[in-house]
């Protein structure tokens, strides 16, 4: 069974950091592109980032460069995404997807307040 | 970065009626161009990929169409499960955009 299982989402300051993580079972890892996706409460969706397979091309959204990282493990059939300098306005569920295939995990919920 | 437009923002419709959505790309996508469904608390669903492919395990009631800068999904009959909100995303190039949606709420 395809499954994506995100992570690490929670509670944060402005200004501080959380580190999202992405388990991924069930297909072959390093054969696509992976990304992630946000919904902010009551809005729409934002493509933040995309992968390659072997991590040598990386795209993220303007809103976030400079201060989101994404990154992967082939070995550990991982994804992740290090976000740093955090805004309320990142305030969002955050959905790990296997690109544009349609599989998507089910969200973790990372909230920036003070 | 290609703005796209979906129309009508709401549409009111009751069981069984068909269902027409817009998405117009400031720019021409192509075929680049894939529909979701989301509902509360769930993940969203993809529904059509590549303007008119529906998605595995979709029903056949769903259909999309188009190319260029005017696409369209259609419901053919509304289900009840089928009331929800409806994105166009294209991925023509980078960034990678959804339209502000579509909701289909029960009349």
């Amino acid at each position: 069974e395809v499954q994506l299982v995100e992570s690490g989402g929670g509670l944060v300051q402005p200004g501080g950091s959380l580190r999202l993580s992405c388990a991924v079972s069930g297909f072959s890892f390093s054969s696509y592109w992976m990304s992630w996706v946000r919904q902010a409460p009551g809005k729409g969706l934002e493509w933040v980032a995309n992968i390659k397979q072997d991590g040598s091309e990386i795209y993220s959204v303007d809103s976030v460069k400079g201060r989101f990282t994404v990154s992967r493990d082939n070995a550990k059939n991982s994804l992740y995404l290090q976000m740093n300098s955090l805004r309320v306005e990142d305030t969002a569920v955050y959905y790990c997807a296997r690109g544009s295939t349609g599989v998507w995990g089910k969200g973790t919920t990372v909230t920036v307040s003070s | 970065e290609i703005v796209l437009t979906q129309s009508p923002a709401t549409l009111s419709l009751s069981p069984g009626e068909r269902a027409t959505l817009s998405c117009r790309a400031s720019q021409s996508i192509g075929s680049y161009l894939d529909w979701y469904q989301l509902k509360p608390g769930q993940a969203p669903r993809l529904l059509i990929s590549t303007a008119s492919n529906r998605a595995t395990g979709i029903p056949a009631r769903f259909s999309g169409s188009g190319s260029g800068t005017d696409f369209t999904l259609t419901i053919s009959s509304l289900e009840p499960e089928d009331f929800a909100v409806y994105y166009c995303q294209h991925r023509s190039n980078w960034p990678w955009t959804f339209g502000q949606g579509t909701k289909v709420e029960i009349k």
